[in-house]
């Protein structure tokens, strides 16, 4: 099975501007997540995607929106772009939802913000 | 809410020791999965075990075991035969069912793993 895919894998946005980054999740899995990994804040939570429907979010402002498609394929959003948004963006698929559902990541994509 | 302690930033290992990870947590939750995951400089996120709340014997993957301890709310990473390419950032993750019926994986910081000649 091939696993979970992020494009673009690098990008270079200016402040103000907006910019969309795409996952497609392994095949089958229904759910997909994002997170946000910088030096100064770890790895956070942003949020997911189950049966085209948001199921869940993190503590992000209203810039971050995503959505999902019926193949599963999934879709961050990130609108006026600030400097703190220079991060890279992480999505995982998982096949439901159960506690020991494992999340498989894909490579992530790299944003900077200048 | 969940939380994720890693109180190693960083560790060193030669080459065919073992090493252990610490990770401790703490939830509210009765059931709950404990997870860890590899990330070399390239980014990816490389899951390598899992540790339910109720299995009641300690999960292994190859060289990779989970030294589950209930009651001291840890979950310790242990390699065994360390390689050179397991030099790599090590995060301790957490899911509990009090999030809305959703996936979200609460994070530790995260170990550093050096593993010399």
């Amino acid at each position: 099975k091939a696993g979970v895919t992020q494009t673009p894998r690098y990008l270079i946005k200016t402040r103000g501007q907006q910019v969309t980054l795409s996952c497609s999740p392994i095949s089958g899995h229904r759910s997909v997540s994002w997170y946000q990994q910088t030096p100064g804040q770890g790895l956070q939570f942003l949020f997911e995607y189950f049966s085209e429907t948001q199921r869940n979010k993190g503590n992000f402002p209203g810039r971050f929106s995503g959505r999902q498609f019926s193949n599963s394929r999934s879709e961050m959003n990130v609108s006026t772009l600030e400097l703190g948004d220079s991060a890279l963006y992480l999505c995982a698929s998982s096949g439901s939802s159960g506690t020991g559902d494992t999340q498989y990541f894909g490579p992530g994509t790299r944003l900077t913000v200048l | 809410a969940q939380k994720i302690t890693q109180t190693q930033p960083g560790m060193f290992v030669q080459e065919k020791e073992a090493v252990t990870l610490d990770c401790t947590y703490d939830t509210s939750d009765q059931s709950y999965g404990l997870f860890w995951y590899k990330q070399p400089s390239s980014g990816e996120m490389i899951f390598l075990i899992y540790q339910g709340s109720y299995d009641e014997q300690n999960a292994t993957e190859g060289r990779y075991s989970l030294n589950f301890q209930k009651a001291r709310k840890s979950a310790n990473l242990v390699i065994s035969a360390s390689q050179l390419g397991d030099s790599a950032m090590y995060f301790c993750a957490m899911r509990g069912v009090n999030t809305g019926g959703g996936n979200n994986l609460t994070f530790g910081t995260g170990t550093q793993l050096k593993v010399e000649l």
